[in-house]
């Protein structure tokens, strides 16, 4: 059974820094492109980054590029979001998603991390 | 980037009735492998997305068959043919042809 369990997300400054992380199990982690996508209270969903299998290459929203790093550990089955000079509408849950490009798309979720960001 | 504009964007249905929602794409969104990543997702209150249906009209696993997708180019369909209970909730369009990836702005699905 796939699974994808996110964790990481808190309260924070804005100004401030947090790491997501996404556990995966129940497929080849490292066969799959992955991203996160979030979503603001009470809002619809926003794409926020993409990583292929193997962690070459790596695409952003415009909105956080040069501020968030997404990452993967194929050996520990894991993605990561690193987040800095986190703003007040970073605020959202975040999700992690598999892609299965060229097949299912965007296909398995995990349950979310809320990152709120306020003073 | 490509934008998704869905319609409507509330649809109170009664049970045992048909919903349809649309979903229009600001450019085609058949790649070039011929393939259009056209997917709609399912989210009910309070739990994260679940993919309904891929590749325009393709019932991911475990999807009732009452679910069915259709359309091509910039236009598509989700239609549900007998609402359930279980059915309530807001639903997605995204796209995956082109980053970044993009959603519409999620249509709610409400009992009458």
């Amino acid at each position: 059974e796939v699974q994808l369990v996110e964790s990481g997300g808190g309260l924070v400054q804005p100004g401030g820094s947090l790491r997501l992380s996404c556990a995966a199990s129940g497929f080849t982690f490292s066969s799959y492109w992955m991203n996160w996508v979030r979503q603001a209270p009470g809002k619809g969903l926003e794409w926020v980054s993409t990583i292929t299998s193997g962690g070459s290459e790596r695409y952003y929203l415009d909105s956080v590029k040069g501020r968030f790093t997404i990452s993967r550990d194929n050996a520990e089955n894991s993605l990561y979001l690193h987040m800095n000079s986190l703003r007040a509408e970073d605020t959202a849950v975040y999700y992690c998603s598999r892609l299965q490009l060229g097949v299912t798309g965007q296909d398995y979720w995990g349950q979310g991390t809320l990152v709120t960001v306020s003073s | 980037d490509i934008v998704m504009t869905q319609t409507p964007l509330s649809s109170p249905v009664t049970l045992g009735q048909p919903a349809s929602i649309s979903c229009r794409s600001s450019q085609s969104l058949v790649f070039s492998d011929g393939n259009t990543y056209l997917s709609w997702l399912q989210q009910r209150p309070g739990q994260p997305p679940r993919l309904l249906i891929y590749k325009i009209s393709n019932r991911f696993s475990g999807v009732p068959d009452r679910f069915s997708g259709s359309g091509a180019g910039t236009d598509f369909t989700l239609k549900i043919s007998r609402v359930e209970p279980e059915d309530v909730g807001v639903y997605y369009c995204t796209q995956a042809t082109q980053v970044p990836y993009t959603f519409g702005q999620g249509t709610t699905l409400e009992i009458k």
